[in-house]
């Protein structure tokens, strides 16, 4: 069965600081890992995916890394914004009975002091 | 158009009625899926339905009734709900079903209160 944790659980960082963000699976199997981004009381918003054959990934001030083999994978945050606050959760799909199960990360609550 | 819509945005039901969940894709998806997202935890998986039928139930309560009525469309109805099952409903769409390895589109979700 799959785990994901991320950690940490929550995070407080000044306005223009560099920052990472954690997740663990304990299954290396996977054939790609994706990070959200939700805001309270809201949806999931699609961040960044890795796919397995990747090693890294970039959107504007965010990049992530996959390294399969140690069951990691990191969101950096460049010169962070009040705007990222946000929790973020990484995501990582399996094969469960045949079909897709997406099991996600316990979260990293983020807020970005001005 | 790569976009899951999920209709309301906000529900509030009382104990004893019947409401139901939309959610709608145009991308030709077979395989649909509904997560339930308690406050302050990660999503969980509920049902998924592959080519319009129920192919996984993680034995979810029978007061959520999920239904496909064609490929583009999955509804869930819920009736008798309890105000614990107040949470957010998060619909799930991927191209593929068994054994595919393509990524699933989200919807915003539909925020469910029971009083």
């Amino acid at each position: 069965k799959q785990e994901v944790t991320q950690i940490p659980a929550a995070l407080s960082v000044p306005e223009g600081e560099n920052l990472v963000l954690n997740c663990s699976f304990t299954d290396s199997a996977i054939y790609n890992l994706q990070w959200f981004r939700q805001d309270p009381g809201k949806g999931l918003t699609s961040l960044l995916l890795i796919q397995s054959s990747q090693r890294e990934q970039t959107s504007g001030r965010l990049n992530a890394s996959l390294d399969k083999s140690s069951g990691r994978s990191t969101l950096y945050i460049a010169a962070s914004q009040p705007g990222d606050s946000a929790t973020y959760l990484c995501a990582v799909p399996s094969f469960y009975r045949g079909y897709q199960k997406v099991t996600f990360g316990t979260g990293t609550k983020l807020q970005v002091i001005p | 158009d790569t976009e899951v819509t999920q209709t309301p945005k906000h529900l509030v039901m009382g104990m004893t009625n019947k409401k139901s969940l939309k959610c709608e894709q145009h991308m030709g998806h077979r395989a649909m899926y509904w997560y339930k997202q308690k406050a302050k935890k990660p999503p969980e998986l509920m049902f998924v339905y592959s080519y319009e039928k129920l192919s996984i139930n993680e034995s979810v309560p029978s007061r959520f009734s999920p239904e496909c009525p064609n490929s583009s469309l999955l509804n869930l109805h819920l009736h008798a709900l309890q105000p614990e099952d107040s949470a957010l409903y998060l619909c799930a769409s991927s191209p593929n079903q068994m054994f595919s390895t393509d990524t699933q589109y989200f919807g915003p979700g539909t925020r469910l209160t029971v009083l």
